[in-house]
């Protein structure tokens, strides 16, 4: 059965770079791609990018230039890499397998609080 | 980047009325659309993919539907579990995203 975690440091300095990593079981990140989506309290979601089964990448074009997404296929880890962190980073962070089918799968997300 | 929009943001029925939630896109996303509930604290669960087709466990009361580049998602009789967070989503493009989400309440 797929199971989805996300780990994260909880709080972060701005300025600082956020790290946060999802744990995936039940299936392979090849066959699969892992998206990332983020949840500022009390605001709506907004997805953030997408690792794909090939190991290419796409990224909202919004943070395009403070985001990366990879992974270690032998751990089954995905590894969400945001620089230059601002208090509007503050957000509950899911990974999550959407494929547009029957079913899909999200962690319980992870909270990750940006703090000067 | 293609847009969603999304009407109400926010709307309160009572137990067994018809609630219509609707998502415009700014292009064409074929029926590349999905509809989430999320409930305080809780990861979105989906409801509606394909624009149209139901997913496994959903209660025959919520379906989709599409007339060109508008999407709509019906509960047909609100029940007393249904209050939430609704969010459409396309996955048309490579850059997927959401619509900014209607917030349900019971009256």
């Amino acid at each position: 059965q797929v199971q989805m975690k996300e780990t994260g440091p909880g709080l972060v300095q701005t300025t600082q770079t956020l790290s946060v990593t999802c744990t995936v079981s039940g299936f392979s990140l090849t066959s699969y791609g892992v998206h990332w989506v983020r949840q500022a309290p009390g605001k709506g979601l907004e997805w953030m990018g997408i690792i794909w089964g090939d190991g290419s990448t796409n990224y909202n074009s919004a943070l395009k230039s403070r985001l990366s997404i990879s992974r270690d296929t032998s751990k089954s880890q995905v590894f969400l890499t945001m620089n230059s962190l601002q208090t509007d980073d503050t957000a509950v962070y899911y990974c999550a397998v959407l494929t547009m089918g029957t079913r899909d799968y999200w962690g319980q997300g992870v909270m990750v609080t940006v703090s000067s | 980047d293609i847009q969603m929009t999304q009407s109400p943001a926010s709307l309160s029925a009572s137990l067994e009325e018809i609630v219509t939630i609707t998502c415009q896109a700014s292009q064409d996303i074929g029926n590349w659309l999905a509809w989430y509930q999320q409930k305080p604290g809780k990861s979105p669960q989906l409801l509606i993919y394909g624009a149209t087709s139901l997913a496994d466990g959903v209660p025959s009361r919520f379906s989709g539907s599409r007339s060109g580049t508008q999407y709509s998602l019906k509960i047909s009789r609100l029940q007393v579990e249904d209050p939430g967070i609704y969010y459409c989503l396309q996955g048309y493009s490579a850059l997927w995203t959401f619509g900014g989400g209607t917030k349900l309440e019971l009256k």
